[in-house]
């Protein structure tokens, strides 16, 4: 099976802009989780799609958005960009909801300038 | 506040040595110890625990879990230059009926030949 993959892998965006990043999971899974790692604050949960439905979030402010499709991809939005959120964006599918056993991509490294 | 605290932060050995690398927790609603490593982007799974003093061994890894004490330790005997990681430990706690995957910061590890 093809693994989780994630597109772009790098992208450089200005304050102000936003962003729209984009993860396919592995086929037949159907949860999608979305994290934020930064040498900081090192992993942290933003949020999970299920069968289309957020199914949780994490404590991020609302200019970060997601959404996932029927067939299981899912797109996280940040608006207004910030510098500080510059980071590597990790998903991760799951052939069911509940945080164990997630398969990670690659990762978008986020610059924003 | 849950908190998932990982030692040493960094960690420098030469092939062949054995390496133990600690994680421990306070946190709410507890459910399950995660392990992963993560070599260049994607973190790739490595244990699930879930039950105390139950080791899981994959190879030369092993990690085992104290739910008395909140803590887990994961072992590399043996190690070679490809365990060069970062390895991270994640709680994973009950939310309701949802979830919550808190990481620490991971630990470094580097293996010289």
């Amino acid at each position: 099976k093809a693994g989780v993959t994630q597109t772009p892998r790098y992208l450089i965006k200005t304050r102000g802009q936003q962003v729209t990043l984009s993860c396919s999971p592995i086929s037949g899974h159907r949860s999608v989780s979305w994290y934020q790692q930064t040498p900081g604050q090192g992993l942290q949960f933003l949020f999970e799609y299920f069968s289309e439905t957020q199914r949780n979030k994490g404590n991020f402010p609302g200019r970060f958005s997601g959404r996932q499709f029927s067939n299981s991809r899912s797109e996280m939005n940040v608006s207004t960009l910030e510098l500080g959120d510059s980071a590597l964006y990790l998903c991760a599918s799951s052939p069911a909801t509940g945080g164990e056993t997630q398969y990670f991509g690659p990762g978008t490294r986020l610059l924003v300038l | 506040e849950d908190k998932v605290v990982q030692s040493p932060l960094s960690l420098v050995v030469h092939e062949g040595d054995t390496v133990t690398l600690n994680c421990s927790y306070e946190v709410t609603n507890f459910r399950s110890l995660l392990w992963y490593k993560q070599e260049k982007k994607a973190p790739t799974f490595l244990f699930m625990l879930t039950s105390s003093g139950i080791e899981k061994k994959s190879g030369r890894l092993s990690s085992i879990l104290d739910k008395k004490e909140l803590f887990s330790i994961l072992n590399i005997t043996a190690t070679q230059t490809g365990d060069s990681a970062i390895y991270l430990c994640a709680a994973l706690l009950n939310r309701g009926s949802n979830y919550k995957l808190t990481f620490g910061k991971g630990t470094l590890l580097t293996v010289n030949p």
